[in-house]
């Protein structure tokens, strides 16, 4: 079974911090995603990474960063969280062949900014 | 551009009713795929299907089946005899060929009473 983990389920920062989000697969997948989910949005692209050291801007990129250093780790970072970044933010991988394979998600981490 | 719609936001059904989710996309591509996911109130969304846009056949696995119609750019999920267990928010998805992530619809939320 795939295994997506995400460091915290739930976090609270204050405005201006900086946050750091970790996520840890255990399948080998190449792909790696951060989603922000809210309310009747649905959820929103923020960054994924195909590769070590690759990244690419998702749909909502403004206000994150990302880091992959190592293929099973996709960190997300808030450089200075903001209360508009309260959110589910969601961690997800997959494989790079087939495009459009399955991707799997980890549970979630509900962030609050205070 | 790639879009999905869920035009229900919240069902409320009695237990062992059959239920219909709605999913209609948009994309210009031809070859992509679609996506059904549960998200059961602890957060983790749970991966249901994944179906080719050249195969067009219907699909059942126990309760659930999946209608799946390209004329009306429309994929359907059904549960039969629905049980409060399948309480959750659903959301509809869709993978264009040439990019590697999912393009959600805003979710459906299902509450089954007993």
């Amino acid at each position: 079974d795939v295994k997506v983990t995400q460091s915290s389920r739930y976090l609270v920062k204050r405005t201006g911090e900086k946050v750091f989000l970790e996520c840890v697969q255990d399948m080998d997948h190449e792909n790696m995603f951060w989603y922000r989910q809210d309310p009747g949005l649905g959820l929103r692209l923020i960054y994924f990474s195909y590769d070590v050291k690759m990244k690419e801007k998702g749909d909502i990129p403004e206000g994150y960063s990302v880091s992959r250093e190592k293929k099973e780790r996709f960190s997300l970072i808030l450089e200075s969280a903001s209360t508009n970044q309260t959110s589910m933010y969601l961690c997800a991988s997959s494989s790079r062949v087939p495009v459009g394979d399955t991707q799997y998600f980890g549970p979630g981490t509900r962030l609050t900014v205070l | 551009a790639q879009k999905v719609t869920q035009a229900q936001t919240e069902i409320s059904v009695v237990e062992k009713e059959d239920v219909t989710l709605d999913c209609v996309y948009e994309t210009r591509d031809t070859t992509y795929y679609l996506f059904w996911y549960k998200q059961p109130p602890s957060g983790e969304l749970v991966f249901l299907i994944r179906r080719n846009s050249f195969d067009e056949q219907n699909e059942i696995s126990g309760r659930y089946s999946w209608n799946f119609q390209k004329s009306t750019s429309s994929f359907n999920f059904t549960i039969t005899a629905s049980q409060v267990v399948d309480s959750a928010v659903y959301f509809c998805a869709l993978s264009p060929k040439r990019a590697q992530k999912l393009v959600f619809g805003q979710g459906t939320r299902l509450t089954i009473n007993p």
